[in-house]
This record gives C-alpha cells, structure tokens and sequence, in this order.
C-alpha cells in the first residue's frame, strides 16, 4: 500500500463549484503540504501543516484553504473553483525529527480540470 | 531572484552517455539540497540528498555541492532510456520550513 494517498485521482468539475481533495498518509509524519504544479512553472506551496494545530500560507494560498483533521489527514479545498486552477496537486509529508535534513515524500497527485 | 534556479533547457544525451544537471539557489544559508526525478505525469520521486559541500555519489547517479558558489549539481553515468524524465532541484535553508523547488531539467536518453 501507498505511503501517501490523494483522492480523488481525477477530477473534472465546473466554475463556481466546491471542491475537496483528500491526503492520508501512514507514514506516521507531522508535517504535510500541498502543492499544484503547472507546466513551465514547476512545483509550487498553497499550504503546509507541521501539526493538527498548526496551518501555515505558502506562497499560493489565495482562492484555497485546508483542513488539518488529525495527524494523517490533510485536505485541500478550493471554495469557488475557477479554471485558472486548472492544475496537477500533490500532497506531501515530512519528517520533523529529521530536522533540516527534511525530506518530502509525495503522494501520487489530482489532476483537476476546472470547467 | 528566484530562490532556486534550472535554467537549462531539454537535455538529450545518447544511451550510455553522462547526464549533468546544474541548479542554482539564492539563499546562502540554505542546508539541505534535493534531487527528484519526475516521470510525465506522475509524482516527484527523491533521488538524492546531499547536506555537505563535495561529491555524494549513488549507484550512476552523483550529487555535486559548491555552497560557496551557491550551486549544487546531478551528474547520471551511463545513461539509460528509463532515466528520461524531468530532474526538479530543492532547497530547503536553515530555519526555513519548506522547500524551494526549481522548475526542472527534462533529460531525454536516446537509445
């Protein structure tokens, strides 16, 4: 089994709508992450989460926000779905006690298609 | 300045050839420096790590890093079709608590 999981793995949807999208992970890490990715424009943070009770912006956070539900769950949601979000998202976890040595594990990534 | 730089553009290289990759970074305090291959479509995958200034090598594939030049590089040996993919350079600096990404090197291996 996958160390970290996104669902959906597709997803098409229509302007205006709310859209969630789920990360798990049995790592047993305290942080996580997400990213969208664009062609030509590389990996970029929305949000990260070092605990349940700690959510930080990252450099893209406008038009989403997240939910820290317990230590193995991270969702993403995007309240009014516009195409510019049009995008390849993927979730990541790290481990803290690794210190700076914080490597990122990647879940399989949604490509979402906004309408 | 963006904080993590790949400017190349596609790389093609022959089977059995060397790939190198270089990769810049703005921020001199960083500590920790990452490799990830990307295969079209797919998640990124670490390949190497390096912490220290020198060569870190794994299997075909060697990590250089030059903190005084702010530089770290990824040289693949013998070159296979498989390694065809898209390189990313990360950067994470002291205190910081994330990772910079550049955009990548896609790197073609022609048979």
């Amino acid at each position: 089994d996958a160390d970290v999981t996104q669902t959906p793995r597709n997803r098409i949807t229509k302007t205006g709508k709310r859209i969630m999208l789920e990360c798990s992970q049995t790592k047993g890490h305290d942080r996580m992450y997400w990213y969208r990715q664009d062609p030509g424009l590389g990996l970029r943070l929305i949000y990260y989460s070092f605990d349940v009770k700690d959510i930080n912006k990252g450099e893209i956070s406008d038009g989403y926000s997240v939910s820290r539900q317990a230590q193995a769950k991270f969702s993403l949601s995007l309240e009014s779905a516009i195409p510019n979000q049009t995008a390849l998202y993927f979730c990541a976890t790290s481990d803290p006690i690794a210190g700076v040595r914080d490597t990122q594990y990647f879940g399989p990534g949604t490509r979402l298609t906004v309408l | 300045q963006k904080e993590v730089e790949q400017n190349s553009g596609p790389l093609s290289v022959p089977e059995g050839a060397i790939a190198s990759l270089n990769c810049t970074y703005s921020d001199r305090v960083s500590q920790s420096f990452f490799w990830y291959r990307q295969y079209s479509g797919k998640s990124p995958e670490l390949i190497m790590s390096i912490y220290s200034n020198g060569d870190k090598e794994d299997g075909r594939f060697t990590a250089q890093l030059n903190k005084a030049s702010q530089y770290v590089s990824l040289l693949i040996r013998d070159s296979q079709p498989s390694d065809s993919a898209t390189y990313l350079c990360a950067v994470n600096a002291r205190g910081n608590n994330r990772l910079a990404f550049g955009k990548g090197n896609q790197v073609v291996v022609i048979p």
